[in-house]
């Protein structure tokens, strides 16, 4: 599969377990991004990697733990999470980070709903 | 306040009618405007892309235009499609700022 890809598509975990998203982009990017998006409000920025480098965590809880092991495959670790955390969460790459006209391009999102 | 206000919020329209979706932002400096559609269940897919100079794009039925001066934008959809039924996301880029500024989503539905 071309472009960015995300698994899983969906996940349902109780507020006790751990998870992990994986991000996996094909276009030859330096820059990855994890948002969160929820019903009805604006993509949330979470956290942002440049050439595997940690340059931006936005405020987010510590149970949401990041990790880039290379360019191309970015990871969001998941535990103890709240009711509040249930959101559709979009991974993203660019060729650069992003400003002036270089777009982000978008993963399909895995659906996360906690229980 | 988000910088960067859609509306309407949502709506129904029938195939083959026109509909236009608005966006206002307070972002600046201004770097350009995109605009995204997201299909239920998929990732967001950039549909058009302005710049400060740049009054309208085309991209097949779907033609975005830009006020800079007032930092107004629309996305008109001509002839609508059961297709076109999706959320349709304004983002907003600031000068040397890779982070960027989302508004809320406009969901279209397009019904036979």
């Amino acid at each position: 599969e071309t472009g960015v890809t995300q698994t899983p598509r969906h996940l349902v975990m109780g507020m006790t377990n751990k998870k992990s998203l994986k991000c996996e982009q094909h276009l030859g990017h330096n820059a990855m991004y994890w948002y969160k998006q929820s019903a009805k409000k604006p993509l949330e920025l979470m956290f942002v990697y440049n050439f595997k480098e940690q340059t931006e965590n936005n405020s987010v809880p510590s149970r949401f733990s990041p990790e880039c092991p290379n360019s191309s495959h970015l990871f969001l670790h998941l535990h103890t999470l709240q009711p509040e955390d249930s959101a559709l969460y979009l991974c993203a790459s660019s060729q650069f980070l992003a400003g002036g006209p270089g777009e982000q391009y978008f993963g399909p999102g895995t659906r996360l709903t906690v229980t | 306040k988000n910088q960067v206000e859609q509306s309407p919020q949502s709506l129904i329209i029938l195939e083959g009618k026109n509909c236009t979706l608005q966006c206002n932002y307070t972002v600046s400096p201004f770097s350009n405007l995109r605009w995204y559609k997201q299909d239920t269940g998929r990732g967001p897919v950039s549909l058009t892309i302005m710049t400060f100079s740049e009054n309208t794009k085309s991209n097949g039925r779907y033609t975005a235009t830009l006020d800079a001066d007032t930092k107004q934008s629309s996305l008109h959809i001509t002839a609508s499609q059961l297709s076109d039924s999706a959320s349709y996301i304004c983002v907003v880029s600031r000068t040397n700022d890779y982070k960027l500024s989302f508004g809320a989503g406009t969901t279209v539905t397009v019904r036979a």
